[in-house]
């Protein structure tokens, strides 16, 4: 099984929909992150979280919102999906047990149409 | 002006050339990560260092943390190292800020 897991892989929706992106982690890491990749952009940071109780808005938090919900689950939602949320979106774990180097999910690609 | 600028930002190499990517960042940094993420999609991460040179396999990485620059050598390039390769450094609260990649095609 992988370290970071992501799901969905893949999804479509419609405008308009709610949908969550869920994040698992066998890494025992107390820091976990969400960034989202768009063409000819690099990733950009939308939420993070240091431990269970501590949620961060990174710098494109905007229609996106969090939930930690255990050490090891780190979930994203887009409240009310629109066409320029369709990206790539990473799921990254990172701890100072393991000298802060990040563990990355397999990515989920989310189509908003 | 980006804080994180990579070049090239494509790359053609022939299989067993030498392969550099340079990565120059304006921001304070702990450490620089170099990030490998293939067609499919996936990232894995390559090296994490904050000072000196790192080898692993046919990949080295070097940063020079006065001049804010790294790294990124493929020795002996092969087909399977064709990828999108992202500098990402390290900040304040551990944040990562990110490069737009390079992209490295190794033809046979």
């Amino acid at each position: 099984d992988a370290d970071v897991t992501q799901t969905p892989r893949n999804r479509i929706t419609k405008t308009g929909k709610r949908i969550m992106l869920e994040c698992s982690q066998t890494k025992g890491h107390d820091r976990m992150y969400w960034y989202r990749q768009d063409p000819g952009l690099g990733l950009r940071l939308i939420y993070y979280s240091f431990d269970v109780k501590d949620i961060n808005k990174g710098e494109i938090s905007d229609g996106y919102s969090v939930s930690r919900q255990a050490q090891a689950k780190f979930s994203l939602s887009l409240e009310s999906a629109i066409p320029n949320q369709t990206a790539l979106y990473f799921c990254a774990t990172s701890d100072f047990t393991a000298g802060y180097g990040y563990t990355f999910g397999s990515g989920t690609r989310l189509t908003v149409v | 002006k980006n804080e994180v600028e990579q070049s090239p930002q494509n790359l053609t190499a022939q299989e067993g050339e030498f392969i550099t990517i340079n990565c120059s960042y304006s921001v304070g940094i702990s450490a620089l990560h170099w990030l490998q993420q293939h067609p499919g999609g996936g990232i894995v991460s390559l090296f994490m260092l904050s000072s000196g040179k790192k080898k692993h396999g046919r990949l080295i990485a070097t940063i020079n943390i006065q001049e804010k620059h790294s790294s990124l050598h493929i020795t002996a390039s092969h087909p399977r190292d064709s990828a999108v390769y992202i500098c990402a450094p390290q900040g304040a609260g551990n944040k990562l800020t990110f490069g737009g990649g390079t992209r490295v095609l190794v033809k046979p």
